[in-house]
């Protein structure tokens, strides 16, 4: 299968900072998709995004399809941003590794 | 819209004991589900496709006779785990996707399975 990485792991901001979080897979893909799972497990659709920009409130998303990279990016972070980001490619939306966000007041 | 419940949210069983995960889109018809399954501070790894009326498609190091996956209609998928194990026990999430002409996942709640 394809394989995802995503950077940093770990990300701790202060409130009110902005964040870039970095998915990068192995091979092209038409699908890709930006979850945050919130404490309790569930996974909130953020942007489904296979190129181009999209940008929803205080976030924004870029898929550079032929670099084989997509960026999430975070302004103005606030406690509730806490909690996993992740990234999800292909047919089958193979997960990355995810990056765990701590956001401190 | 978009919707996708899982049922149980939360499952104790004994060991060599058998358990069933429903998994239905409310809103939409989902030509195809997905399986996965988390452990903790872990990602998602993915388990099973299934599309409706056919055999599902298991990847590489799943047990298709432990893990027993169902896709009798467009709004509902079964995961069933045979005689369980303590091994076994994980969060098992599923997600559809079959919005004509868009591919977006819709993710269900999750079912944590504890076996004893």
């Amino acid at each position: 299968g394809i394989q995802v990485e995503q950077s940093p792991p770990d990300l701790i901001l202060q409130e009110g900072a902005n964040s870039t979080l970095r998915c990068n897979f192995s091979d092209s893909v038409n699908n890709l998709q930006w979850f945050h799972q919130n404490p309790w497990g569930q996974l909130i659709n953020l942007f489904y995004i296979p190129s181009g920009t999209k940008q929803n409130g205080r976030l924004s998303a870029t898929t550079v399809a032929t670099e084989r990279y997509s960026l999430l990016y975070i302004s103005s972070s606030q406690t509730t941003d806490s909690g996993v980001y992740f990234c999800a490619v292909g047919n089958q939306f193979y997960f990355g590794t995810g990056t765990s966000l701590t956001v401190i007041p | 819209g978009a919707v996708v419940s899982q049922h149980p949210s939360r499952v104790i069983c004994k060991s060599g004991t058998s358990v069933k995960i429903e998994c239905r889109s409310l809103d939409f018809q989902a030509t195809t589900m997905f399986w996965y399954r988390q452990f903790p501070k872990k990602s998602l790894m993915l388990m099973a496709t299934s599309n409706e009326g056919s055999k599902a498609t298991y990847e590489q190091g799943v047990e298709k006779d432990k893990f027993l996956i169902n896709h009798a209609s467009l709004t509902l998928s079964t995961l069933t785990v045979t005689s369980a194990h303590p091994e076994d026990s994980s969060f098992y999430i599923c997600s559809a996707t079959g919005m004509i002409g868009y591919n977006e996942q819709f993710f269900g709640p999750g079912t944590r399975l504890t076996v004893l």
